[in-house]
């Protein structure tokens, strides 16, 4: 079956840019991640939503960054008036929750560079 | 807070060396521990996942057991191949951190033929 897709793949941006990352999860999976991966480190979470509902928000650097899954689905993550820090690649991830799983799995990241 | 240890690399080995990675964890509770992969070019993949103390978990001839006596997860392979070559990551959930991941530097492996 289809897993985790993100688009676009890459994303140049000039400093100042607003961005939108898209996130498709695996169908009818309940819970969805975005996570910041930086050169060279571990991912790091950002936002966390169940359904629609956005449950956790504490890894958002600044209120620059915005996420959103209006529908309980496809999630997008915004990032306003980008800045040179904010290069990294995004990566989403979704679990089911089903039967106590909470195996998450990874979409392939969208690469963004702020020039 | 919770948190990650993972040995620094970069590691080079031989093929069909023994590979050993440590990784040691700070958490509350009783997480869950896992090892994803990320091969060149390719999305972060789970590699192997343990959910409680002495469980051990294994995949592709890896193993690593969950020992909370020494709060570790370190990752084995008897015999390494080229193919094993790749960036690993140790990690981490918990209920009380609502199943966010929290991962290790990561360990970058390269496997000489």
């Amino acid at each position: 079956g289809a897993g985790v897709s993100q688009s676009p793949r890459y994303k140049v941006a000039k400093r100042g840019q607003d961005v939108a990352l898209r996130c498709d999860p695996i169908s009818g999976h309940v819970s969805l991640f975005w996570y910041q991966q930086a050169l060279g480190q571990g991912p790091e979470f950002l936002t966390y939503f169940q359904n629609e509902a956005q449950l956790d928000k504490s890894g958002l650097p600044s209120d620059r960054f915005f996420a959103e899954r209006p529908e309980g689905s496809v999630s997008t993550l915004k990032i306003q008036r980008t800045q040179q820090e904010d290069s990294a690649v995004y990566l989403c991830a979704s679990s089911t929750l089903a039967g106590g799983d909470d195996t998450q799995y990874f979409g392939p990241g969208t690469r963004l560079t702020v020039l | 807070g919770n948190s990650v240890t993972q040995m620094e690399g970069p590691v080079t080995l031989s093929e069909e060396a023994f590979l050993t990675i440590n990784c040691t964890y700070t958490a509350t509770g009783y997480p869950s521990l896992f090892w994803y992969v990320q091969y060149p070019g390719e999305g972060l993949q789970l590699l192997l996942k343990a959910t409680k103390a002495d469980d051990k978990g294994s995949n592709k001839g890896f193993e690593a057991t969950y020992r909370k006596e020494t709060t570790s997860f370190h990752l084995e392979k008897g015999s390494v191949q080229v193919s094993d070559s790749a960036v690993y990551f140790c990690a981490l959930s918990s209920y009380s951190s609502a199943s966010k991941i929290i991962f290790g530097s990561g360990t970058r492996l390269s496997i000489r033929p």
